[in-house]
């Protein structure tokens, strides 16, 4: 079964600074995509950024953006000058590849990001 | 993306009592799941929600604890029958639109069983 591992339960980082927010996953697939999702204390669900696994190239989303690295089975997100809308939970999830069941999202426990001011 | 509404937003619940969720989509969806979300946990999967058919569930939960309905490709209910104070959480729907692969999550009820 695949597993994602968030190993930081807790992070800061002082506002415009710059945070890496580590995943790591396990997976005997060679399809599959990851993503980082976002939990503020309102609690609505919000989706950060996503990757193909079979796309080289790391995603970026204006001041978020990944380092993905297949062979090593991590995925870490980097968050550019930081902000204090960024404090939240943050989930890093894994899905199989395309077809039927394999939409599931397996979660990590999260890790809880505070902007510092 | 979709615009995703849960009713209700939140609940306070006796035990013994039942409560349904409802969740709503603005546009057609390939896939509806339900997920649950203890105090400061992840996320767990309950169930895919299947459209004129049963529910798909995930080892732990069962259809008679959980009751879920699809009856079209916008709207699914998930319902938390025989409560306990141990079904205290956040109860998630989310979707993957129509030719997309990523999931979108609803707002959230958060139910507290007394």
């Amino acid at each position: 079964a695949q597993t994602v591992t968030q190993s930081q339960p807790e992070m800061s980082v002082q506002e415009a600074e710059t945070v890496t927010l580590s995943c790591t996953y396990d997976t005997s697939e060679n399809n599959y995509y990851l993503f980082w999702y976002k939990q503020p204390p309102s609690r609505q669900m919000i989706l950060v950024i996503r990757q193909e696994a079979y796309k080289q190239q790391n995603a970026t989303e204006n001041r978020f953006s990944v380092n993905f690295q297949k062979a090593a089975k991590s995925f870490s997100l980097k968050i550019s000058d930081s902000q204090l809308g960024d404090t939240a939970m943050y989930f890093c999830a894994y899905r199989r590849g395309s077809g039927g069941s394999n939409y599931k999202l397996t979660f990590g426990k999260g890790t809880l990001l505070t902007v510092n001011p | 993306s979709a615009v995703i509404s849960q009713k209700p937003s939140r609940d306070i619940c006796q035990r013994g009592t039942s409560l349904t969720i409802q969740c709503q989509v603005d546009s057609q969806v390939t896939m509806m799941f339900w997920y649950r979300q203890q105090p400061g946990q992840s996320l767990t999967l309950i169930a895919t929600a299947n459209q004129g058919s049963e529910a798909t569930y995930e080892s732990g939960f069962v259809i008679d604890k959980f009751p879920i309905s699809r009856p079209n490709l916008t709207f699914s209910t998930l319902t938390v029958s025989n409560m306990s104070p141990e079904d205290s959480s956040i109860y998630l729907c989310s979707v993957v639109p129509l030719a997309r692969y990523e999931q979108y999550f609803g707002p959230g009820t958060r139910l507290t069983v007394t």
